[in-house]
């Protein structure tokens, strides 16, 4: 178990919908990343907070948006939902915002499946 | 830009085997260098990591070293055994102030040990 906790396992929705995938890091870990595994793209980087503020945005669509809540647990927004967004969603945290130790933690994941 | 580059699965070999994954990497800086594993129907956990150039990363009996002259990073592991079935992913993460820790990842090899 990695301390790290992602809701929900699993979500089936239809195209054109909207998900909300949620987070919640390590104790004491300021850092959150959140990752997609598709079996043609692998694993891209999407986006990371740290302490609440955007701290660098990847391969990630005008579709999707996160934020990080005070308490640090952070919240990845799906919408308009497209069946190619089939994917594994993974959350990730760290203690840094980024360094050459920076040990990233993995969650369970979130399966999506839009029909 | 920044890649990752590991050898093709799958992998097949028998108990106690020798194990060998190849993993190279292209970075515009002096990256930190990862192995994760991903168990099936679970989350990626850190195996090893190297932070700079000759150390070697080791656990559970894996190994790999951190080689900047090749730019490479392969993973051995002298007897695998059958719950060494996963797949492994290789990545590399770069720190440049104030823009995050991402991780950029490889495309993966899944390991299957016969009995």
């Amino acid at each position: 178990d990695s301390g790290v906790t992602q809701t929900p396992k699993h979500l089936i929705t239809a195209t054109g919908q909207r998900v909300t995938l949620r987070c919640s890091p390590r104790s004491g870990d300021l850092s959150v990343y959140w990752y997609q595994q598709s079996l043609d793209q692998g694993l891209q980087f999407l986006i990371q907070y740290y302490n609440g503020e955007e701290r660098a945005k990847g391969n990630i669509l005008e579709r999707f948006s996160a934020q990080q809540f005070p308490d640090l647990h952070s919240e990845l927004n799906l919408s308009s939902l497209e069946l190619g967004d089939s994917a594994l969603y993974f959350c990730a945290s760290s203690v840094f915002e980024g360094s050459m130790y920076n040990e990233q933690f993995f969650g369970p994941g979130t399966r999506l499946t839009v029909l | 830009g920044d890649s990752v580059t590991q050898m093709e699965g799958p992998v097949t070999l028998s108990e106690e085997a020798c194990l060998t994954i190849n993993c190279t990497y292209t970075a515009t800086g002096y990256p930190s260098l990862f192995w994760y594993v991903q168990y099936p129907g679970e989350g990626l956990q850190l195996l090893l990591k190297a932070t700079k150039a000759d150390d070697k990363g080791s656990n559970k009996g894996f190994e790999a070293t951190y080689r900047k002259e090749t730019t490479s990073f392969h993973l051995e592991k002298g007897s695998v055994q059958v719950s060494d079935s996963a797949v492994y992913f290789c990545a590399l993460s770069l720190f440049f102030y104030n823009q995050g820790g991402k991780l950029i990842f490889g495309q993966g090899t899944e390991l299957s040990v016969k009995p």
